[in-house]
């Protein structure tokens, strides 16, 4: 079945702990990206990648990073997570461009 | 730069009654229009895409949109809507040959009464 997965689903931390959500897909896709979504918001795009090679900034990359060292897998990475990094956590991929894009179950962060 | 404009947060329709959700986007060109579906708790689906061509697009679960380049709107319809339909909407916007972001709207939520 072609999906995106992400793990955890849930995820409860503290203030400053380092933690990295997971994310792979298995539709041999070349662009993935990480969004967020917040009440009132709508979905905000923090890091993309066109592909292995290719990473960039999305809208809102401020306390984030990400990694894609190979095609399937693009980790988000909190290194010091803060109270506002709360929020529900989306990755997605699509084949070429952030077209028609597959979306993940989503994680949802709480960080006290 | 583009944006995203759905101007309804909730919208609460009757079962077997017509559905319109709109949606006004900003950009310089003609860009690429989506509407994606999110149902309680679950990420998003893509429900139809317009790229070129035909301004009437035709999607899943019986959605179709109009594109309007006069009007810039990209306005999602269902003629008779089910109780499943109750959901969060989302319409976005992608950029043609340039950057690489998207543009998502803040969202309509569909209320069904039965």
């Amino acid at each position: 079945e072609a999906q995106v997965t992400q793990n955890p689903r849930y995820l409860i931390t503290v203030t400053g702990k380092k933690l990295t959500v997971t994310c792979s897909q298995n539709m041999n896709h070349e662009y993935m990206s990480w969004y967020r979504q917040d009440p009132g918001l709508g979905l905000r795009q923090i890091y993309y990648s066109m592909n292995v090679e290719v990473t960039d900034k999305g809208d809102v990359p401020e306390g984030y990073k990400v990694s894609r060292k190979e095609k399937r897998n693009f980790p988000l990475i909190l290194e010091s997570p803060s109270p506002n990094q709360t929020s529900l956590y989306f990755c997605a991929s699509s084949l070429r461009g952030p077209y028609e894009q597959y979306f993940g179950p989503g994680t949802r962060l709480t960080v006290t | 730069a583009q944006s995203v404009t759905q101007p309804d947060i909730h919208i609460t329709v009757s079962e077997g009654a017509s559905l319109e959700l709109r949606c006004n986007y900003s950009y310089g060109a003609t860009p690429y229009l989506f509407w994606y579906v999110q149902s309680p708790g679950q990420g998003l689906q893509l429900l139809l895409k317009y790229f070129s061509g035909d301004t009437l697009v035709q999607g899943i679960k019986g959605f179709e949109a109009e594109f309007k380049r006069s009007q810039s709107s990209f306005n999602l319809r269902k003629p008779s809507v089910h109780w499943s339909d109750a959901a969060e909407y989302f319409c976005a916007v992608g950029a043609r040959g340039g950057s690489y972001i998207p543009t998502f709207g803040r969202g309509t939520s569909l209320i069904v009464h039965p």
